[in-house]
């Protein structure tokens, strides 16, 4: 069974310009939950989706959006990006939404903004 | 709100060693709390979970306890080995209610285990 991935791996942007990032969950998974990673902030919860469906945002600026398609794939989008957006960008999808249930990460999208 | 708190890192240890990550956290009533690792340009893995306390999940040599009475999750290993170098990081999901299973992370701790 194929894991959760996203792409690009790696991205390079300058300030001001937008980025979208794709992640496509294992087969079957219904809910995408994205994160961020940097060295200060560790681990911040970004957004989650369910059936196409919004279900919890974190707390970041409205640059930061999302969708997910009715295959589950989900997109998040990055606008007028900032230095301080550099960071790892974490996809993770599950087979629900319960609490209990596993959360399967892909590699990430390494976001360098200059 | 809810919160994971890690002890300091990073640690280093000898192979073979024993090892003891401290996780405590702070939510109402009973979430489900997760180890994850990370390799070096990786995603996270899932290491272990509990979801109800006094429930031991374990995984590759890797244990921990649901304690509700310390509110802690640490994580233990007998015998570490050179494969174990990695950050790993503590995590809580709120009660199983469906209405919002985000994960929340402690700041992770780098562990690097010498030959």
């Amino acid at each position: 069974k194929a894991g959760v991935t996203q792409t690009p791996r790696y991205l390079i942007k300058t300030r001001g310009q937008q980025v979208t990032l794709s992640c496509s969950p294992i087969s079957g998974h219904r809910s995408v939950s994205w994160y961020q990673q940097t060295p200060g902030q560790g681990l911040q919860f970004l957004f989650e989706y369910f059936s196409e469906t919004q279900r919890n945002k974190g707390n970041f600026p409205g640059r930061f959006s999302g969708r997910q398609f009715s295959n589950s794939r989900s997109e998040m989008n990055v606008s007028t990006l900032e230095l301080g957006d550099s960071a790892l960008y974490l996809c993770a999808s599950k087979l629900g939404v319960r609490g209990n249930t596993e959360a399967f990460f892909g590699q990430g999208t390494r976001l360098t903004v200059v | 709100g809810n919160s994971v708190t890690q002890m300091e890192g990073p640690v280093t240890l000898s192979e073979e060693a024993f090892l003891t990550i401290n996780c405590t956290y702070t939510a109402t009533g009973y979430p489900s709390l997760f180890w994850y690792v990370q390799y070096p340009g990786e995603g996270l893995q899932l290491l272990l979970k509990a979801t109800k306390a006094d429930d031991k999940g374990s995984n590759k040599g890797f244990e921990a306890t649901y304690r509700k009475e310390t509110t802690s999750f640490h994580l233990e290993k007998g015998s570490v080995q050179v494969s174990d170098s990695a950050v790993y990081f503590c995590a809580l999901s709120p009660q199983n209610t469906g209405a919002n299973s985000k994960l929340t992370f402690g700041k992770g701790i780098t562990l690097s285990v010498r030959p």
